[in-house]
C-alpha cells in the first residue's frame, strides 16, 4: 500500500550515541516533516523539507540534523543522543506545502535515550 | 502560536454527540483535523481553508469561522471507534507557520 515507510520501529540509545532515522514516501510528494511527540507536548516540527534539495529547521530542531536524499526519502539524525531526545518520532508528507491538503504520517519510530 | 483545544478531554457514551474547538489568536488560512488512535500515527480527517465552509467525514464534520479564528469539530452519534485523540492543526499563511494545536482526547464508552 502506498504510504510513508519509517525504519526502525523502536530503538534504545546510550547517551551520546548516534542514529539515523529513515523515511521514505511512495506518493510523489514534494513535502516530508520530522515531528516528534511527548506527553502532553502535542506534534512539534523538527525540521521540513518543502521540495527536494531544500530543508529548513521547525520548531525544536537543536540536536537534529536531516538529509533529502531525494524526492522519496527525508532521514532525521541525531548525532550525540540525549536523554531528552527520548520520544516518538513520526515523519511525514504532503502534496506540497499550501496547497490544501492534508498530511500523511508514518508509524512512528519510539526512541528510548539511557 | 499554537492555537488552543477544547475541551482537554471528554467522556461520552455511545451515540452521544461531542464538538471539539480549535481556536488561534492570529488569522488563519487553513484548519487541519487528525485522529490518533493510541500507540498509532496520527490519521487525517479533514481540511477546511478560509471561507467559512463546512466539510463532513462520514458522522464527523467541521466548520471555520475565520472570524473568530476558530474551527469546531462536529461528532455525530458517537462510535466506539471515534475514541483517540483529535488535534487540529492550523497554517496562518498558505504554506506557512504550520503548528498543531494540545489535542483533545475523546473516550467513547459502551
Amino acid at each position: 500500500n502506498a504510504g510513508v515507510t519509517q525504519t526502525p520501529k523502536f530503538q534504545v540509545l546510550k547517551t551520546g550515541q548516534s542514529m539515523t532515522l529513515q523515511c521514505a514516501q511512495d506518493m510523489n510528494h514534494n513535502s516530508m516533516y520530522w515531528y516528534r511527540q511527548d506527553p502532553g507536548m502535542g506534534l512539534r516540527l523538527i525540521y521540513y523539507s518543502a521540495s527536494e534539495g531544500t530543508t529548513d529547521k521547525g520548531e525544536v530542531p537543536n540536536g537534529y540534523n536531516v538529509s533529502r536524499l531525494n524526492k522519496r526519502e527525508f532521514s532525521l539524525r541525531l548525532e550525540s543522543a540525549a536523554p531528552s531526545q527520548t520520544s516518538v518520532y513520526f515523519c511525514a508528507s504532503s502534496l506540497r506545502m499550501g496547497v490544501g491538503r492534508g498530511y500523511t504520517f508514518g508509524s512512528g519510530t519510539r526512541l528510548t535515550v539511557v | 502560536q499554537q492555537p488552543v483545544q477544547s475541551p482537554q478531554a471528554v467522556i461520552l457514551r455511545e451515540g452521544e454527540d461531542a464538538v471539539i474547538n480549535c481556536s488561534s489568536s492570529k488569522a488563519l488560512y487553513s484548519v487541519h483535523w487528525y485522529r490518533q488512535k493510541h500507540g498509532e500515527a496520527p490519521v487525517f480527517l479533514m481540511i477546511l481553508l478560509k471561507g467559512g465552509e463546512q466539510k463532513g467525514h462520514e458522522k464527523i464534520s467541521a466548520s471555520f469561522n475565520e472570524k473568530k479564528q476558530q474551527s469546531s469539530l462536529y461528532l455525530t452519534a458517537s462510535q466506539l471507534s471515534y475514541s483517540g485523540t483529535y488535534f487540529c492543526g492550523t497554517e496562518v499563511r498558505m504554506g506557512q507557520n504550520f503548528v498543531f494545536g494540545p489535542g483533545t482526547r475523546l473516550s467513547v464508552l459502551p
